[in-house]
């Protein structure tokens, strides 16, 4: 099956910098990656996704990369805030039997310092 | 904007209890899926569920889970018999189609003892 791995773990900057997160899926057949922003007590808010047709996708401060050849992703988040701390989740899926399975990486806990 | 609700946002049990726990999904979704969140770990996929029937299960969802839509708007996970290892936060998600996006709902905290 699927396998998403996922780094940093943990994420510590200052506010205004730059934050990258790296993921990378093992299933070639993999075909959309959601990201999900979980804050404390909630379930997962999707912020993002790209699918395996598009290599690069942007939405004001919040931009993803995709590079299907290495099988690895990217979220990159601009001029942080510290309203942007919490853990964000990456994740592959694809059309497994004709509906959606989505595996989720270990999660990055970012902390924006004011 | 529209959203999955879940209920109740905490549940404690004791072992070998029965828990039941209800989701409503988003309204015009047609694929429901639970997932669950060990603390501190990741979100792991248990279920998915369509036109009335499973789609497709992980290894976790054993013979001590079942889900189940027993009207128009609700979608339950049932866990018949509770094990220590069952204590998580579990995750309702609805998607409109195949392939679209899942919105997940706030989760229930259940806690086994």
């Amino acid at each position: 099956g699927e396998n998403v791995e996922q780094h940093p773990s943990t994420l510590s900057v200052q506010e205004g910098d730059s934050a990258v997160i790296k993921c990378t899926y093992s299933d070639s057949a993999s075909n959309y990656f959601p990201w999900y922003k979980q804050e404390l007590g909630k379930g997962p808010q999707l912020i993002i996704d790209i699918r395996s047709n598009v290599g690069e996708k942007k939405d004001q401060r919040i931009a993803v990369t995709l590079n299907k050849t290495a099988k690895h992703f990217s979220l990159h988040i601009t001029e942080t805030q510290p309203e942007d701390s919490a853990v964000y989740f990456c994740a592959a899926s694809r059309l497994s039997g004709g509906y959606q399975k989505v595996t989720f990486g270990t999660g990055t806990k970012l902390q924006v310092i004011p | 904007e529209p959203e999955v609700t879940q209920t109740p946002s905490h549940q404690v049990t004791q072992m070998g209890q029965e828990v039941i726990l209800r989701c409503v999904p988003i309204s015009n979704h047609l694929y429901f899926y639970w997932y669950r969140q060990i603390l501190g770990q990741k979100v792991e996929f248990l279920v998915s569920f369509y036109n009335n029937e499973i789609s497709e299960k992980s290894e976790i969802f054993d013979d001590q889970f079942s889900v189940e839509r027993p009207d128009g708007s609700n979608f339950t996970l049932k866990i018949r018999s509770t094990k220590l290892e069952d204590s998580a936060m579990y995750f309702c998600a609805s998607s409109e189609g195949v392939g679209e996006t899942q919105y997940f709902g706030p989760g229930t905290r259940l806690l086994v003892l």
